[in-house]
């Protein structure tokens, strides 16, 4: 059974400041997103990670994905308070599935 | 383009009483549809999917279930409700097993 662990669960940090969310799963797997939840509202797609070595950038976030270690980063540069959420992973088991498991999501607080 | 659609936005029921939530997609064809429940400040449990008219996957024991009657329609129901069926619920589609889940804007339900 495919399992998906991020870390931190919980991150408080400094405008300006660099930090990285780590995302692991515990069974073979190339397919993996990420999303946005901001308090209140629904999720919404930021990344879609399809093979090993997948980077995607999009302003502050930056994604990998390795395969191999069965692990994915979403790397914060400079932060700004509007990048507070709660970031969440999601993976697709190898052989296919109609469902994606879910990390429990990282609540980020980006302080001026 | 794809969308997604969920009501009622809020809603607000006692206990004992029944439910029916709704979701429908508009834009594409024999999508795979989910819902999730999400307590506060805890992250997704996939409650039920579907990958075809009539066709529903149950995967947590409880108080709901689902249906879809249509092909882009998917319907979450309670006969009677219980206080631990408070929370937010989500509607996701997902074209196909490359793509991400895209979320409708949640339900929140508060039972008193």
């Amino acid at each position: 059974e495919l399992k998906v662990e991020q870390n931190p669960l919980f991150l408080s940090m400094q405008e300006g400041k660099n930090y990285t969310i780590y995302c692991n799963y515990s069974t073979t797997s190339d397919r993996l997103y990420w999303y946005r939840q901001d308090p209140g509202k629904s999720l919404e797609s930021l990344f879609v990670l399809l093979s090993n070595g997948a980077v995607k950038q999009e302003g502050r976030l930056m994604a990998s994905l390795d395969t191999k270690a069965r692990l994915s980063t979403l790397h914060i540069t400079a932060a700004v308070h509007d990048l507070s959420a709660t970031y969440f992973c999601a993976v697709d088991p190898q052989g296919g599935s109609e469902k994606l498991v879910f990390g429990k999501g990282t609540k980020l607080t980006v302080n001026p | 383009s794809q969308t997604i659609h969920q009501w009622p936005a809020t809603l607000v029921q006692p206990v004992g009483s029944p439910l029916s939530l709704e979701c429908t997609v508009e834009g594409t064809s024999n999508p795979n549809l989910y819902w999730y429940r999400q307590a506060a400040g805890r992250g997704l449990q996939l409650l039920f999917y579907s990958v075809g008219i009539g066709q529903i996957s149950s995967e947590v024991p409880q108080n709901l279930s689902a249906s879809r009657p249509q092909d882009r329609q998917f319907i979450l129901s309670s006969k009677k409700l219980l206080l631990s069926d408070s929370g937010f619920y989500l509607c996701a589609w997902r074209a196909t097993s490359n793509q991400p889940q895209h979320f409708g804007d949640g339900t929140r339900l508060s039972i008193l």
